[in-house]
């Protein structure tokens, strides 16, 4: 089992949707969780990070953390065509070193 | 934001030759730098810490010889790909975390990579 689990995609979704993607991890002992977009060709970028259960937002971004059931979400409201790009999640596993473990990654594409 | 800078952007070389990228902390002191190595459209995968000042501690099945990293100053590593070869081809991404009682403590920021083509 990977240590944190995305779907691949590709994901697709009108303008003006709702894009859901989700991330599950393996380590029980988790505490940090971790958004990225990445554009190709570009490094990653950080949207939100969330250290509690429950959702954190900020703006059109909603991260939802469940430690019980081991997943962490994002939603992204009023998507718009430049939110197309792969969203990685990432998690601070513990015993880790406070080392970043990716997942690989889900392609989301908002067609307009 | 705090900014990290990587150089160079895009490097082409020849197979067997050597090249550094740098990765630079801009505006915050980084203790620790960490060196991802990205497959197109794969994720990143951690190749190894860099902390100032002490020996970079190395993912398991990354060559140390092969892949020198070098941690001089809070500011500053560099990551080397001694006698590289196609399969050497990749994107290169440094990250760094700020310092300990700043700000920034705890958030990573990522350099802005490295594509890296050996002929």
């Amino acid at each position: 089992q990977k240590e944190v689990e995305q779907n691949s995609g590709p994901l697709s979704v009108p303008e003006g949707a709702i894009a859901s993607l989700n991330c599950t991890y393996s380590d029980r002992g988790s505490q940090s969780f971790f958004w990225y977009r990445q554009y190709s060709g570009k490094s990653p970028e950080l949207i939100m990070f969330i250290y509690s259960n429950g959702d954190k937002e900020d703006g059109r971004f909603t991260a939802q953390l469940n430690k019980a059931s081991q997943y962490v979400s994002l939603l992204i409201r009023d998507s718009q065509p430049s939110d197309s790009a792969t969203y990685l999640c990432a998690v601070i596993l513990s015993g880790s070193a406070r080392q970043l473990t990716f997942g690989s990654g889900t392609q989301l594409t908002v067609l307009p | 934001g705090a900014v990290v800078s990587q150089h160079p952007s895009r490097v082409i070389c020849k197979s067997g030759t050597s090249v550094k990228i740098e990765c630079r902390s801009l505006d915050f002191q980084a203790t620790t730098m960490f060196w991802y190595r990205q497959f197109p459209k794969k994720s990143l995968m951690l190749m190894a810490t860099s902390n100032e000042g002490s020996k970079a501690t190395y993912e398991q099945g990354v060559e140390k010889d092969k892949f020198l990293i070098n941690h001089a100053s809070l500011t500053l590593s560099t990551l080397t790909v001694t006698s590289a070869h196609p399969e050497d081809s990749s994107f290169y991404i440094c990250s760094a975390r700020g310092r300990s009682g700043t700000g920034l403590s705890g958030e990573l920021f990522f350099g802005e990579g490295s594509r890296l083509t050996v002929l």
